[in-house]
C-alpha cells in the first residue's frame, strides 16, 4: 500500500539558513499534518491542512510557514534556523480521523 | 488542552514475557492511536482505537472511552518489539483535522 512520502530524509543546515521540507500524502487523503520531535521528546503538533486550507495550529514558531498545494502535497518552510530546530519532522496524512505518519525528515542545524 | 499520561515510563522484560501499557487522557476524544517508534525513528501505526477492542497478531488494545483510558497488550515479546510506544489523542472541534497530542511514551526494552 502507498505510504506518506517525505523528502529529503536527512538535511544538514547551518544557523540562520532556510530549509524546505516536502510531504506527499497517501493518495485520496485530503488532510496533512506536520509534527516536530526533538531528541528524547514526544512529537509535537505544528500545523494541519484540510482541502488546502489551514485547519489547526499548534506550537509552530513564527519563523516556520507551511502550505498545501493543489495536488495535496505540502511544504514546511523554515527560516532563520536555530540549533534548537534540530529534530525529526514528521508529516502525516488522513482522510477522516486516523493519521498515517511518514518516515520523517531528520534536520540537523550546525 | 487535553493531557495524556502513559505508564510505566520504562519497562525491561525478557523475551517471551507479556506486558500491559496504559494511557490515561483527561477529556473525551474522537481519536486515539497507538504507535511504536523503532530505534531508527520510524513511527509505526499500531491501532486506531477511540473505543472498543482490537487485535493484531500478538498485539491487542482496549479503550474504555467513558473512563478515559486505553491499554495496549503485548504478548510473547520479541526483541524487535523494543522501542518507544506512544499513545496519542485528538478532540475534533468540527474541522476534522486537529493535531494529535502525544503522551511521553513507554520505553520498552526486550532482552534476549
Amino acid at each position: 500500500a502507498a505510504g506518506v512520502i517525505q523528502s529529503p530524509r536527512h538535511l544538514i543546515k547551518e544557523k540562520r539558513e532556510t530549509a524546505t521540507l516536502k510531504c506527499y500524502p497517501i493518495p485520496r487523503h485530503d488532510t496533512v499534518y506536520w509534527y516536530q520531535q526533538g531528541p528524547g521528546q514526544d512529537p509535537q503538533f505544528l500545523i494541519s491542512f484540510y482541502e488546502k486550507m489551514q485547519s489547526d495550529k499548534g506550537s509552530i514558531p513564527d519563523r516556520f510557514s507551511a502550505q498545501q498545494f493543489s495536488d495535496y502535497h505540502s511544504e514546511l518552510n523554515m527560516s532563520s534556523l536555530e540549533l534548537g530546530d534540530s529534530a525529526l519532522y514528521f508529516c502525516a496524512s488522513g482522510s477522516l480521523y486516523e493519521q498515517y505518519f511518514g518516515p520523517g525528515t531528520r534536520l540537523t542545524v550546525t | 488542552g487535553i493531557q495524556v499520561e502513559q505508564s510505566p515510563p520504562d519497562l525491561i522484560l525478557q523475551e517471551g514475557a507479556n506486558s500491559t501499557l496504559r494511557c490515561n487522557f483527561s477529556d473525551s476524544v474522537n481519536n486515539l492511536q497507538w504507535f511504536h517508534q523503532n530505534p531508527w525513528g520510524q513511527l509505526i501505526n499500531l491501532f486506531y482505537i477511540p473505543s472498543g477492542t482490537k487485535q493484531n497478531g500478538r498485539l491487542s488494545a482496549t479503550t474504555v472511552a467513558t473512563e478515559r483510558y486505553s491499554l495496549l497488550y503485548i504478548s510473547s515479546s520479541q526483541t524487535t518489539d523494543s522501542g518507544v510506544y506512544f499513545c496519542a489523542v485528538a478532540q475534533y472541534s468540527g474541522g476534522g483535522a486537529d493535531g494529535l497530542t502525544f503522551g511521553k511514551g513507554t520505553h520498552l526494552i526486550i532482552q534476549p
